[in-house]
C-alpha cells in the first residue's frame, strides 16, 4: 500500500461549487497534514496544515482530519477558477520523514 | 522576509558532465530539503538536512548524486556524469525545525542533452 495517495484526477467542479479533495495514509501514528496547492511550471506553496482530528477552516478552505479512517480532506468554497492547480497531501511518517502524495489536478470550470 | 532561493534557475548540460545546483534557505530555517520532480510527476524526496547533517541518504536516486550544507545554510546537490534521466525540476526546501512546514524555492530545472 502506498503510504499517501490521492486521487489523480483531472477533478472537475463548476465555477462557484465545493471542490473536495481526498488523501489517504497508511501510517497510523501519522500525527502532521498538510496540503500543498502547485500550479502548473510553479513550485508548491502551502495551503493548510492540521494535527488533530475535525476541521480547520482558513478562508474558502476547510481541512478535515479523521485519523481513526487515516484520511483527511480539503473543501473549497466557492471555487474560483484561479483554484485550477495541483493539490498535494502530504504526511509525516512513523520514522519522521514527510511524505507527498502524488497529488490531484483540480480544473474549475468557468 | 526572502524566501527560499535557488539557482541557476534553469540548467542544459550534456550527458556525462557534472552540474551543481544551489539552495539557499530562508534565514533561521534548520532544516532543509531536497526534491526532484519529473514532468507530470509527484515529489520525490531526496536528502534533508538539520543544520549541517544528513543523516539519511538513502533517498539520493544513485551514488552521481551527492548533497552539502555548510554553516547551517546555504546547499548545494551535485550530480556527477550526468544522465540523460537526470532531466526534472530539482527543488529546495526549508523549514524552521525539522518536519515543520516546509517552504519551496522556485526549483532548477535540468535538461540533460
Amino acid at each position: 500500500q502506498k503510504e499517501v495517495e490521492q486521487n489523480s484526477g483531472p477533478l472537475s467542479v463548476p465555477e462557484g461549487a465545493i471542490a473536495s479533495l481526498n488523501c489517504t495514509y497508511s501510517d497510523r501514528v501519522s500525527q502532521s497534514f498538510f496540503w500543498y496547492r502547485q500550479y502548473s511550471g510553479k513550485s508548491p506553496e502551502l495551503i493548510m496544515s492540521i494535527y488533530s482530528n475535525g476541521d480547520k477552516e482558513d478562508g474558502r478552505f476547510t481541512a478535515q482530519l479523521n485519523k481513526a479512517s487515516q484520511y483527511v480532506s480539503l473543501l473549497i468554497r466557492d471555487s474560483q477558477p484561479s483554484d485550477s492547480a495541483t493539490y498535494l497531501c502530504a504526511v509525516n511518517t512513523r520514522d519522521d520523514k514527510i511524505i507527498f502524495g502524488k497529488g490531484t489536478r483540480l480544473h474549475i470550470l468557468p | 522576509g526572502a524566501g527560499v532561493s535557488q539557482s541557476p534557475s534553469n540548467k542544459v548540460t550534456e550527458k556525462g558532465k557534472d552540474v551543481e545546483l544551489r539552495c539557499d534557505p530562508i534565514s533561521g530555517h534548520t532544516a532543509l530539503y531536497w526534491y526532484r520532480q519529473s514532468l507530470g510527476q509527484g515529489l520525490e524526496f531526496l536528502i534533508y538536512f538539520q543544520g549541517n547533517s544528513a543523516p539519511d541518504k538513502s533517498g539520493l536516486p544513485s551514488d552521481r548524486f551527492s548533497a552539502e550544507r555548510t554553516g547551517g545554510s546555504v546547499s548545494t546537490l551535485t550530480i556527477q556524469r550526468t544522465q540523460q534521466e537526470d532531466s526534472a525540476v530539482y527543488l529546495c526546501a526549508s523549514s524552521p525545525r525539522l518536519w515543520e512546514t516546509q517552504y519551496f524555492g522556485p526549483g532548477t530545472r535540468l535538461l540533460v542533452l
